[in-house]
């Protein structure tokens, strides 16, 4: 019940495409939802993060929308530039566990120019 | 202001050895979590401390691995007889408060390779 899935584990689009990354929850505690990007031999870096009480966030290119009754969320990127070639992660956390999340698989993007 | 700070890069360690890894959190962050990141996995919770306090270590394994932070210097997570399965990137992340929406900060993590 702690775990998040997320799919696919890989995608591969042109430049100017938009990725899409899903990821699924069971924990109805969970109320607090960022997705991270990660480089080659870099930590991950917080992208865009959205709580349960709203159904889309929008930062620059980077678009969450998130289905409460399906437990279910999703990002989006617009635009997609070769430099958006990353490991994206999806996550969530409940306020009682303070900020440890509970990250879903990966999905490694790769946007070709 | 200095990030999260993990040394060292990359470590290799004989199978029976101990591995000794740190990280010093960002300037005024109290609170630090250790993740492993197993090759194609996504990042497992390990360990979540505060200052001479452990928190929550449901993540980590009961036997080899244990963990510290204390009142002055870098948090240590230590893994004795060090095995190939803990070949692993190991991530610190620190944050100033328990409120999920600050978010955490990573270090660049140690790679140990356990030979």
């Amino acid at each position: 019940q702690q775990q998040v899935k997320q799919s696919p584990q890989s995608l591969i689009v042109q430049k100017g495409g938009i990725p899409i990354i899903n990821c699924a929850y069971e924990n109805t505690a969970f109320d607090y939802f960022p997705w991270y990007q990660q480089f080659p031999g870099k930590g991950p870096a917080l992208l865009i993060a959205i709580r349960p009480d709203v159904s889309e966030k929008k930062e620059g290119r980077f678009t969450i929308s998130f289905n409460k009754s399906a437990k279910q969320f999703s990002l989006h990127i617009m635009d997609s530039q070769p430099g958006d070639s990353a490991t994206y992660f999806c996550a969530a956390s409940m306020g009682t566990s303070g900020s440890r999340l509970t990250f879903g698989e990966g999905t490694q993007l790769t946007v070709n120019p | 202001n200095a990030g999260v700070m993990q040394n060292p890069r990359h470590l290799v360690r004989r199978r029976g050895q101990e591995a000794r890894l740190r990280c010093s959190p960002m300037k005024g962050h109290s609170h630090v979590y250790w993740y492993r990141q197993l090759p194609e996995e996504g990042l497992k919770f390990m360990v979540y401390l505060q200052k001479e306090n452990i928190i929550d270590e449901s993540g980590m394994p009961k036997e080899r691995f244990s963990a510290e932070f204390p009142k002055e210097g870098p948090s240590i997570l230590r893994i004795q007889q060090v095995v190939r399965g803990d070949s692993a990137a190991y991530f610190c992340a620190s944050s100033p408060t328990t409120v999920p929406s600050v978010p955490l900060h990573f270090g660049n993590g140690t790679r140990l390779t356990v030979t």
